[in-house]
Parts: structure tokens; C-alpha cells; sequence
């Protein structure tokens, strides 16, 4: 079966601290992995993927097969970043569809 | 840029009630999805649609649910009797590929069921 946990509900840190987000996974073929965003009262919209690897809005993702992760890093937060956090993972040998974690909220204090 | 458009954006209905949740996916997408989201919950994923038919849907998905792209615009979701526990967001997605294209959501259309 196709699992992924976040295991941190929220987080919680100071405009310019680094942030992780985590993320790991539980899948026996090739993942396709995903962050998705969710700021105040909008749609969830695309963050990055693992495939591409390029960094948005100063956010990064490493795929970790040996640990199956794929945490989230930003190296200094800003309050926009205050948003919902899903890490969302592509079963592409089993199906057609993303299988979401269930979400971190991160907050950025000032 | 385009989007998925979701209505309505609230809705509230007795148990029992029939609701039909409507979706405009992204005009070039081939495959649309709904998932929901009990408060509190992790986003679920309820049905993929593809060429007209179902191409995979989750044990949540039963028969009081149905799927259907009436017009070749709209993706509808309609649930035929429901239940307290059908209360959530729901949320339509398109897909303009398979396998690792984006995903594009809509805003969500929010069920209560009293």
C-alpha cells in the first residue's frame, strides 16, 4: 500500500529561521513525489516535485530512497510562507492518482 | 491563466438528500479527479475519471456516489443519500496528462449535512 506521513501537525518558527518539513513515504515501486501549498483561503496549487528539482519560492526537496523521504527545506522563512504543507506522492506503477499526507501548517512568526 | 472552477462553494443539505457537486475542469485536461477533506483530515482521494469512464476509485467511493462528465465541460459528483459523515470539502482536479503531469485544483465546494 501507498503511505505518506507527515508527521509534524504544525510548525511553528521565527522570519528567517531555516525550516524542514517532513515528509516520508511507504511505497515498493519508483516514486513520483509531490509538495503541494495551501495558503489562507486559496486552492492547493503545485509547490514542487521531486523530478524536476528545482527550488521554489526558495523552497527545496531532496528524495531520500534509502530513508524514503522527501522533507522540504527552506533555509530562512518568510511570513508569507505561513501556509499548509501536503506532501503527496504518485504511485505510478499502481494507479492514477496522488495519495496526500496529511498535511503540516506552517506558521512564520515575526 | 486557466482554472478549475468548483459550485457550489457551500452547501448544506438534510440527511438523505441528494447533492450534486459541480466542476469545470481545465478546458485541455484529460483526466479529472475528486477527493475530499474531512475537517481536520488528511485530503482523500475518491475517484479518477479518464475517456469517459472510471479509472480508479477508493473504498469511499460506494454506490452512493457517481461520477459524470454530462456535456464534455462539466465533472459532475453527485451523492445520492446523504449521510452525516459525507460532510466535507470537496475538491475537483484536472489533468491535462497521466503519470506525473500537475495536478490543478479548484477551490473546493464545501458539503454540510445536517
Amino acid at each position: 500500500a501507498q503511505r505518506v506521513t507527515q508527521p509534524e501537525k504544525l510548525l511553528s518558527v521565527f522570519k528567517g529561521a531555516p525550516v524542514e518539513l517532513k515528509c516520508n513515504y511507504s511505497y515498493s515501486g519508483s516514486p513520483e513525489l509531490f509538495w503541494y501549498v495551501q495558503y489562507s483561503r486559496q486552492r492547493l496549487q503545485l509547490l514542487l516535485r521531486h523530478i524536476s528539482r528545482e527550488s521554489i519560492k526558495g523552497f527545496t526537496a531532496d528524495l531520500n530512497k534509502g530513508e524514503t523521504s522527501f522533507h522540504l527545506k527552506k533555509p530562512f522563512a518568510q511570513e508569507e510562507d505561513s501556509a499548509m504543507y501536503y506532501c503527496a506522492l504518485f504511485p505510478v506503477e499502481y494507479g492514477n492518482k496522488l495519495v496526500f499526507g496529511a498535511g503540516t501548517i506552517l506558521r512564520v512568526k515575526s | 491563466e486557466p482554472e478549475v472552477t468548483q459550485t457550489p462553494s457551500h452547501q448544506v443539505t438534510q440527511m438523505g438528500q441528494e447533492v450534486i457537486l459541480r466542476c469545470v475542469p481545465i478546458s485541455n485536461h484529460l483526466y479529472f479527479y475528486w477527493y475530499r477533506q474531512i475537517l481536520g483530515q488528511k485530503v482523500e482521494f475518491l475517484v479518477s475519471f479518464y475517456n469517459n469512464e472510471i479509472s480508479e476509485k477508493s473504498e469511499i467511493f460506494d454506490d452512493q456516489f457517481s461520477v459524470e462528465r454530462p456535456d464534455g465541460s462539466n465533472f459532475t459528483l453527485k451523492i445520492r443519500s446523504t449521510k452525516l459523515e459525507d460532510s466535507a470539502m470537496y475538491f475537483c482536479a484536472s489533468q491535462e496528462t497521466d503519470g506525473t503531469g500537475e495536478l490543478f485544483f479548484g477551490e473546493g465546494s464545501r458539503l454540510t449535512v445536517l
